[in-house]
């Protein structure tokens, strides 16, 4: 029962690399979840996929993409890496509108 | 900008005493969630508040919601160093939009 799961788990990349964050559920939610976590910041919400199809820009879209290649799995972009999107990046997941997320482990991103 | 105000930032308490944790919206909320996020790991789900006026407990973790639903708070009794860690607030918007607040670090002295 792995729940929500995000790969890889560590990743450093040079300014101007391109690089795909994986995220993959097998609980059968509907809804999935970008977030970066910061110091100080707490969560901010990059881009989500209310259903399957869809998807919408959060607080700080920008410099990403989003893929909700089908409904299990919701994938992050970035075109070309800048040091300020060095972060821990969450996925998260939920099944119907007031339910709980449920959360990957994350994947912390360096970008140099 | 920050929707959910979260205070304090950080509180060190010395074991067994109790603590409180505050969550402030700027507007109307159809849901307040808690999470708990040991450090380096992912955020557990903690409790969910929808009604006005709702209160919510497990073990020793007390959640509130006021009747306006713009204000929470999470109440710890007789901490423990189990209890140490990032908590934070989220709140549902129109839209199927989930925020979160800035957390607040617990450290928990034995």
């Amino acid at each position: 029962n792995a729940g929500v799961t995000q790969t890889p788990k560590f990743q450093v990349l040079k300014t101007g690399q391109s690089m795909t964050l994986q995220c993959a559920q097998d609980m059968n939610h509907n809804s999935m979840y970008w977030y970066r976590q910061d110091p100080g910041m707490g969560l901010r919400l990059i881009y989500y996929s209310a259903s399957e199809g869809t998807t919408d820009k959060g607080e700080v879209p920008n410099g990403y993409n989003v893929s909700r290649l089908n409904k299990r799995e919701f994938s992050l972009r970035l075109e070309s890496a800048a040091p300020s999107q060095t972060s821990v990046y969450f996925c998260a997941a939920k099944s119907s509108y007031n339910s709980p997320l449920h959360f990957g482990n994350g994947t912390r991103l360096t970008v140099t | 900008s920050q929707e959910l105000e979260q205070s304090p930032q950080s509180l060190i308490v010395q074991e067994g005493k109790n603590l409180t944790i505050n969550c402030t919206s700027s507007k109307t909320l159809y849901g307040l969630y808690w999470y708990k996020q040991k450090y380096g790991e992912g955020l557990i789900f903690l409790m969910m508040l929808q009604k006005g006026g709702e209160e919510k407990s497990h073990e020793k973790i007390t959640a509130k919601l006021d009747e306006k639903k713009q204000q929470s708070s999470l109440h710890i009794t007789a901490s423990q160093p189990s209890h140490a860690g990032i908590y934070l607030c989220g709140g549902l918007r129109t839209g199927n939009q989930f925020y979160f607040g800035t957390g607040t670090s617990l450290t928990v002295i034995p």
